[in-house]
């Protein structure tokens, strides 16, 4: 069964912090993507992958960045969490031939405060 | 500006019909309308999907789609509502440019829907 993995699932961070939100998916997807969802609100592409080494911007990268060191990993970074990054953060991954076949991790909660 | 846009909420009394409107703007010629149900737990559940090619309206289980790709407009058709049914509801547009592939999903903002026993 297609799977994507996020951790953690949640996490409280400080201020000027550094995160790491991770996401493995053994679908064997070419395409990877980071989602943020702020309350109330529909999904935001923030950086997206197709091919390992290699990251895209989205439609919202700022104060983001973003590493796919393998078809099945890709990291979402904040190097400098601020308060606005507060959200819930999903992955998901699609085969590039397919694209309705986009499974999504079940989304990571982070509060930065 | 929002390119795809949802009605806020909407209701229905069990088994009747609801329907969810979704507009939105795109210039390419190649693309999805794809719709997912978020749960309350937060995941995303894929429901149907709606490709621009095809002049067909698309059927899955209780959901269906009426396409009118002219206004670029579709809604979802929840048949038979039950209160199960209840939650928030995305319509998502997935471009296809000519020689590229999908790059990602854009969301609209959900329409909640609620429906009572």
């Amino acid at each position: 069964e297609a799977a994507v993995t996020q951790s953690p699932r949640s996490k409280v961070a400080v201020t000027g912090g550094k995160v790491t939100l991770s996401c493995h998916q053994t679908n064997n997807h070419d395409y990877m993507y980071w989602y943020r969802q702020d309350t109330g609100h529909g999904l935001r592409l923030i950086h997206y992958s197709y091919v390992a080494d290699s990251t895209e911007k989205g439609d919202i990268p700022d104060g983001y960045k973003a590493s796919r060191p393998s078809q099945e990993n890709f990291s979402l970074i904040l190097e400098l969490a601020s308060l606005s990054q507060t959200a819930v953060y999903f992955c998901a991954s699609s085969d590039a031939r397919e694209p309705t076949e986009v499974f999504f991790g079940k989304g990571t909660r982070l509060t930065v405060v | 500006a929002q390119r795809v846009t949802q009605v806020q909420s909407t209701g229905s009394s069990q088994w009747g019909e609801v329907t969810l409107d979704c507009s939105y703007e795109t210039s390419e010629y190649s693309y999805l309308i794809l719709w997912y149900r978020q749960l309350f737990s937060g995941e995303m559940v894929f429901l149907i999907y709606q490709p621009s090619f095809d002049t067909q309206n698309q059927r899955s289980g209780h959901y269906s789609v009426v396409f009118q790709k002219s206004f670029k407009s579709i809604s979802l058709v929840i048949s038979a509502s039950q209160p199960e049914d209840s939650g928030t509801y995305f319509c998502a547009l997935s471009e296809l440019p000519r020689n590229n592939y999908a790059q990602g999903l854009t969301f609209g903002l959900g329409t909640r829907v609620s429906v009572f026993p």
